[in-house]
């Protein structure tokens, strides 16, 4: 069964705009989240993660919101680039430290 | 400074063929990572290795499938026989302790198995 799920395979965003890409877990033990970033033929990269005693974690144009009462993570980015356009990963970290991926959303920023 | 490294790149095979995927980790990492994506599951971890031993490997799918790391710089991942749906790319990742939260896993660019 799937614990952590991005339900949004794709996300298109004009360049300058706000990304939004969500991810929704089940497991209320998770205490880590991280969000992975992928470009074609190249694996993933780690981008920004947060714990689960924060709500808030940034990084420039890169912002992950947490609701823990609401089991969901959300990672901004504004404003969004061409560049940004890629696959991003949700995951969450068990309590045996072992990363939980979600589906991936791709997103497309158009110029 | 080389990443990890995986090889072959891309791999077409039959049903039924035995299929070895490759990989070298970053140097001075102790920790190794094999992952499977699909379209459905996203990433799922396979296997994990500590200091070259297999410490999970709760995510092997079944028999057929078997992962070794004769020693710190290489480790194999072997499908025997292969079949169509293990059709995906795999990874392998390294990082310098393993299952922390500070802990940064580092991927190799992947291998992109079809099986016909």
């Amino acid at each position: 069964d799937q614990q952590v799920k991005q339900n949004s395979p794709s996300l298109s965003v004009q360049e300058g705009r706000i990304s939004i890409l969500n991810c929704d877990y089940t497991n209320s033990m998770f205490d880590y989240f991280l969000w992975y970033k992928k470009y074609p033929a190249e694996g993933p990269t780690f981008l920004i993660s947060i714990s689960s005693i924060k709500d808030k974690n940034e990084d420039g144009r890169f912002t992950v919101f947490l609701n823990k009462s609401a089991k969901h993570l959300s990672l901004h980015i504004v404003p969004s680039q061409p560049g940004d356009s890629a696959v991003y990963f949700c995951a969450a970290e068990n309590q045996g430290g072992k990363l939980i991926f979600g589906q991936g959303t791709e997103l497309s920023v158009k110029p | 400074d080389a990443g990890v490294i995986q090889s072959p790149r891309h791999e077409v095979t039959e049903m039924g063929q035995e299929v070895t995927l490759r990989c070298k980790p970053i140097s001075g990492h102790n920790s190794l990572f094999w992952y499977r994506q699909t379209m459905m599951r996203g990433l799922e971890l396979l296997i994990y290795f500590n200091n070259n031993v297999p410490i999970d490997d709760s995510g092997m799918p079944e028999d057929r499938f078997s992962a070794k790391m004769p020693n710190a710089s290489f480790s194999t991942l072997k499908i025997q026989p292969s079949e169509p749906r293990d059709s995906a790319v795999y990874f392998c990742a390294s990082s310098f302790w393993g299952f922390r939260s500070t802990d940064t896993q580092y991927f190799g660019p992947g291998t992109r198995l079809t099986v016909l």
